[in-house]
């Protein structure tokens, strides 16, 4: 399962406040990213991470911020939750395997925004 | 925009039979392509990877890819219901980030 955790595994929130998602390896993996699956629209990338401290954007980052302060652990906040945002997400690292980066995934959060 | 489609389905076959998932992309400058299996409630989990035209088997699987004709398959042999899941196909192109598709539902009966 190439050691990945998520927590908490569920959550119920309310509108308008904060939230952080942790997602942590045990692996030494370089990059990691945050992905939303909802009916409909598959998986989409939030933001991912390429390094300590080195992130970027995905497709669908608009309302969340990340921090990568150590290599094993990397945080995805929803500064103030809205019901758009009631979603599963999954948290992912990359791997080389046979010459090709490949990503495994982490158990999912699942997040409810009322 | 880099695009990945598949049938949504559900694509329905009786157990035994051979399961045909299928997946095109947009982006002629795709490198690796990826099959992926997720059931109800769980995360995606790889089955296999493919980044060479032809065929690649591993068990009961069997990975096919057409660069020309932009499209990769996946074949599932002697079906079982334990492989009743979502089907995910992910390509990677220059950006090394994968874009996937919406997924293709397989049920097979007994």
């Amino acid at each position: 399962d190439a050691g990945i955790t998520q927590s908490p595994r569920h959550k119920v929130t309310e509108t308008g406040t904060p939230v952080t998602l942790r997602c942590h390896q045990t692996e030494n993996h370089r990059y990691m990213y945050w992905y939303r699956q909802d009916p409909g629209h598959g998986l989409r990338l939030i933001h991912y991470s390429y390094g300590v401290k080195d992130t970027d954007k995905g497709e669908v980052s608009d309302g969340y911020s990340v921090s990568r302060s150590k290599t094993e652990d990397f945080l995805l906040t929803l500064e103030s939750a809205t019901s758009s945002q009631t979603s599963v997400y999954f948290c992912a690292i990359s791997e080389q395997t046979s010459g090709t980066d490949t990503q495994y995934f982490g158990p999912g959060t699942r997040l409810t925004v009322l | 925009q880099k695009e990945v489609e598949q049938n949504s389905g559900p694509l329905s076959v009786p157990e035994g039979a051979i399961a045909s998932l299928n997946c095109t992309y947009s982006d002629r400058g795709s490198q690796s392509f990826f099959w992926y299996r997720q059931y109800s409630g769980k995360s995606p989990e790889l089955i296999m990877f493919i980044y060479s035209n032809g065929d690649k088997e591993d068990g009961r699987f069997t990975a096919q890819l057409n660069k020309a004709s932009q499209y990769v398959s996946l074949l599932i042999r002697d079906s079982q219901p334990s492989d009743s899941a979502t089907y995910l196909c992910a390509v990677i192109g220059g950006s090394y980030i994968p874009t996937f598709g919406r997924g293709t539902s397989l049920i097979v009966h007994p």
